[in-house]
């Protein structure tokens, strides 16, 4: 079974800082990939970030980046230069070769002024 | 580009009535899964349809069954509807075969449950 664990349930940001968001997981998969999912108020689920199991260098979109910790089965998000619109649930999420996505419980990032 | 839709937006419904969501996946892919949101919860996977077959299917009770037609479409029914299935519910499409299978996800249909 795959589990992942988000720790942080809400967590506060001011405009223009850097914050990161936690995540752990567990697979028996040896290949696998893991999500970041953003879901506003509006509530449509948006992919922010992927990173595959097997390459070891982090994932980078934009303002948005991974730390990938295979060994210690970790996942976090750095969100850089925050946003108001970077103001959302946001989703950690597990998926091997069943395809099915396993998330975590979320944590809900407010960006202030 | 036409985005992964639902319909409809909301629902109301009663005990022991049955429902229908429908879901239109996103141009050029093949391949519709459900997942159920609770308040405050992540979504949990109910089912996965490809070539118009159940090809994976997570937790949950027999009262949930789907469809997917010719066209890639898909409908989610629960039967029997208890209090406790009160939710949101999410569309995502995807293409087979890539990897990874990246689901791409709809607005999603809130359902309440009275």
């Amino acid at each position: 079974a795959q589990t992942v664990t988000q720790s942080q349930p809400e967590m506060s940001v001011q405009e223009a800082e850097t914050v990161t968001l936690s995540c752990t997981y567990d697979t028996s998969e040896s290949n696998y990939y893991l999500f970041w999912y953003k879901q506003p108020p509006s509530r449509q689920m948006i992919l922010v970030i992927r990173q595959e199991a097997y390459k070891q260098q982090n994932a980078t979109e934009n303002r948005f980046s991974v730390n990938f910790q295979k060994a210690a089965k970790s996942f976090s998000l750095k969100i850089s230069d925050s946003q108001l619109g970077d103001t959302a649930m946001y989703f950690c999420a597990l998926t091997g070769t069943a395809s099915k996505l396993t998330f975590g419980t979320g944590t809900r990032l407010q960006v202030t002024l | 580009d036409a985005g992964v839709t639902q319909s409809p937006t909301h629902l109301i419904k009663t005990r022991g009535q049955q429902v229908t969501l429908r879901c239109s996946p996103k141009s050029g892919h093949d391949t519709v899964s459900w997942y159920q949101q609770a308040l405050g919860q992540g979504p949990q996977f109910i089912f996965q349809y490809y070539e118009e077959e159940e090809r994976q299917r997570g937790n949950f009770p027999d009262r949930f069954s789907g469809h997917q037609f010719p066209n890639y479409s898909s409908e989610l029914n629960v039967n029997a509807l208890l209090l406790g299935d009160s939710a949101l519910y999410l569309c995502a499409s995807s293409l087979a075969g890539g990897w990874p299978d990246t689901q791409y996800f709809g607005p999603g249909t809130r359902l309440t449950v009275l």
